[in-house]
């Protein structure tokens, strides 16, 4: 079945780096992805990572898969106040319009 | 290139009435699904539309309806609407159905008094 977990809470001062970590539960995923959702807004799509990838970098952005485990984690290098959002990963599956998400991680980022 | 518009942004309504909500994707993209987000249930997944077909169904009552236009601007209707309700309805679009990579709306905040 269809399960996607993060932890809920993650506090960082400002400079540091940020690591989000997601676990799911199918193995049939085809696609990872990161949502952040600032508040009073829509999800904006950060990143994503195919199923038989390892890593996928982009600027301050690391994702790392580990499909042994099930787990994605995204780091994000510098971290600044405007990061301060909630993250989601989702997955989804080949032509099957539909994701599932997990619960999102509310990053708090300190001066 | 112009965002996912949703309309109306708040509304409320109390219970038994309906209520029809709006989304104009992305020019050129085809796919458009909608999700409730709500606290206690983080987002749910409702109903994707593809070329005006409805392709796939999260488990939701069938007060929960959708439609997608020839333009594939879509609308979501929800009757008898209950408390349980209340929640923001976000709308996403899609160039296929192949990536699953969203573009989402601002949402559509709705309460139910």
């Amino acid at each position: 079945g269809e399960d996607v977990e993060q932890s809920l809470f993650l506090s960082v001062r400002e400079g540091d780096s940020s690591v989000i970590n997601c676990t799911y539960t199918d193995s049939s995923s085809t696609y990872l992805y990161w949502y952040k959702q600032e508040p009073g807004a829509g999800l904006q799509l950060l990143t994503y990572i195919f199923s038989n990838m390892d890593m996928k970098q982009d600027q301050r952005l690391t994702v790392l898969l580990n499909k042994k485990d099930k787990h994605l984690s995204l780091r994000i290098a510098d971290t600044q106040t405007g990061d301060s959002a909630i993250y989601f990963c989702a997955e989804t599956y080949h032509n099957a319009g539909k994701s599932t998400f997990g619960d999102g991680t509310t990053l708090t980022v300190k001066p | 290139k112009a965002g996912v518009t949703q309309t109306p942004r708040y509304l409320i309504k109390t219970r038994g009435q309906q209520v029809t909500l709006s989304c104009s994707p992305i020019s050129g993209h085809r796919s458009v699904s909608w999700y409730q987000q709500t606290p206690g249930q983080g987002l749910q997944f409702l109903f994707e539309y593809f070329s005006e077909t409805q392709r796939n169904k999260g488990n939701f009552p069938g007060r929960f309806s959708g439609r997608q236009f020839s333009n594939s601007r879509s609308e979501m209707n929800v009757s008898t609407l209950e408390l349980g309700d209340s929640a923001l309805y976000l709308c996403a679009s899609s160039p296929d159905r192949a990536s699953g990579e969203l573009f989402f709306g601002e949402g559509s905040r709705l309460t139910v008094l």
